[in-house]
């Protein structure tokens, strides 16, 4: 799997919109953008992914670089749930490479 | 809303003995996993099942673990002979598809501790 590089921690205010970037500067072009997270004592969740255009969902939005080198998860209106573990992951389609490759990711703490 | 269960929640061992570790994967899906996490690091892969047999396997996952899907709705991690560094949370996942686009679904794990 492609290396993903991300800020090992974040803060924001409650309430206020979030970005949280991505580098993958080797990603390949049949590599996925997978986003999940790691609420506190759980098991990770899915939060959204893309290929190459931008997405939302009603969790998030993905935005991807034309280059596609990078990326950015976007919480519209973070709440004190949204406090966890932010996961970037590169999966490859070509392969059927099932597994995801966690990283250390980014630590959000949201401010009441 | 379907979701991943897995039991026990805790487990408590003593080391050398044989734990087995439980998961209930969503019904409709087809391709499971264990994934493990160390106090404080990182969510590591260790195997991956499809259609009866692993799929694919990590390092980690040496002679003393097997995994198993005994009847239509477990899937089961077992570790024969236990040691200390494999106290850790234990989670399962499952998802409905083979290539690299849709999600996988995690269970709420197990915390295993090896004494």
């Amino acid at each position: 799997d492609a290396k993903t590089t991300q800020p090992n921690s974040m803060e924001s205010n409650e309430e206020e919109p979030v970005h949280l970037p991505c580098n993958h500067s080797t990603i390949s072009g049949t590599d996925y953008i997978h986003w999940y997270r790691q609420l506190p004592s759980q098991g990770p969740e899915y939060v959204i992914h893309g290929l190459t255009s931008n997405v939302n969902n009603r969790m998030a939005s993905l935005a991807i670089a034309e280059d596609r080198k990078s990326s950015t998860l976007i919480l519209h209106r973070a709440t004190l749930r949204d406090a966890a573990v932010y996961y970037c992951i590169l999966r490859d389609t070509n392969f059927g490479n099932e597994k995801l490759t966690f990283g250390t990711g980014t630590r959000l703490t949201i401010i009441p | 809303e379907p979701e991943v269960t897995q039991t026990p929640s805790h487990q408590v061992t003593q080391m050398g003995q044989e734990v087995i570790l439980r998961c209930v994967p969503i019904s409709n899906h087809l391709y499971f996993y264990w994934y493990r996490q160390i106090l404080g690091q990182k969510v590591e892969f260790l195997v991956s099942f499809y259609n009866n047999e692993i799929s694919e396997k990590s390092e980690i996952f040496d002679d003393q673990f097997s995994v198993e899907r005994p009847d239509g709705s477990n899937f089961t991690l077992k570790i024969r002979s236990t040691k200390l560094e494999d106290s850790a949370m234990y989670f399962c996942a499952s998802s409905d598809q083979l290539a690299g686009v849709n999600e996988q679904f995690f269970g709420p794990g197990t915390r295993l501790t090896v004494l």
